[in-house]
């Protein structure tokens, strides 16, 4: 079964400054697939990022960027001069994709971001 | 640009109702999603769809059914709604994900629904 673990409940950050949100995945799997989506107060969910297992290089997207250290099964975000707009819920996901036309996704219980002026 | 809509953003019912959440998407994706999310537990899935009328249940379908006529459209259904039904239910969308399974599912707004 896979496992997504997201430790830090809520982060306070000052504006303009880096910001690092925790992701840790467990899982048996070889092949799957990890997404970063941004929940802000008003409910929609936002796809950031995505980063593949096998993929080589680390996925960029904008001020977005995803720190993936396979062998410690981490998959960090990471938001570069934050703004006040990055004031949201966070949610770290995984899909096993080693099983052929697997459709479904694993969340964490994501991280609740505060830009501070 | 990616749409998916549900049908109420807020919605009060009470408990032993039938309530209907509706969800459509404009973007002819196979798969879509429900889900519902309450705090501390993130997002749990309760009934996904890859094809009309093919329905598989997700981490948490009792109490739930649902029912996909059209593509577009996936309609999540509580038979008889009960207070801890109380919770914030998300939609979303997909293309079929083969070899790369790098399709991010796209959500809608979202339905905060509360059972008295």
């Amino acid at each position: 079964a896979q496992k997504i673990t997201q430790t830090q409940p809520g982060m306070f950050v000052q504006e303009k400054e880096a910001v690092t949100l925790d992701c840790t995945y467990d899982t048996s799997d070889q092949s799957y697939g990890l997404f970063w989506y941004k929940q802000p107060s008003s409910g929609e969910m936002i796809f950031l990022i995505y980063q593949g297992s096998y993929d080589e290089q680390n996925a960029t997207e904008g001020r977005y960027s995803l720190n993936f250290q396979k062998a410690r099964k981490s998959a960090n975000l990471v938001i570069s001069a934050s703004q006040l707009g990055d004031s949201a819920m966070y949610f770290c996901a995984m899909r096993d994709i080693s099983n052929f036309g697997n459709e479904k996704l694993t969340f964490g219980t994501g991280t609740r971001l505060t830009i501070i002026p | 640009d990616v749409k998916v809509t549900q049908s109420s953003r807020y919605l009060v019912k009470r408990t032993g109702e039938k309530v209907f959440l509706e969800c459509v998407q404009d973007m002819d994706h196979e798969n879509m999603f429900w889900y519902r999310q309450d705090p501390g537990l993130g997002l749990r899935l309760i009934y996904f769809s890859y094809d009309v009328k093919m329905k598989e249940k997700g981490d948490i379908p009792e109490g739930y059914s649902v029912s996909r006529e059209k593509k577009e459209r996936f309609s999540l259904i509580l038979e008889s709604a009960s207070t801890n039904q109380t919770s914030m239910y998300l939609c979303a969308s997909s293309f079929r994900n083969f070899y790369r399974g790098d399709q991010p599912q796209h959500f809608g707004d979202g339905t905060r629904l509360s059972i008295l």
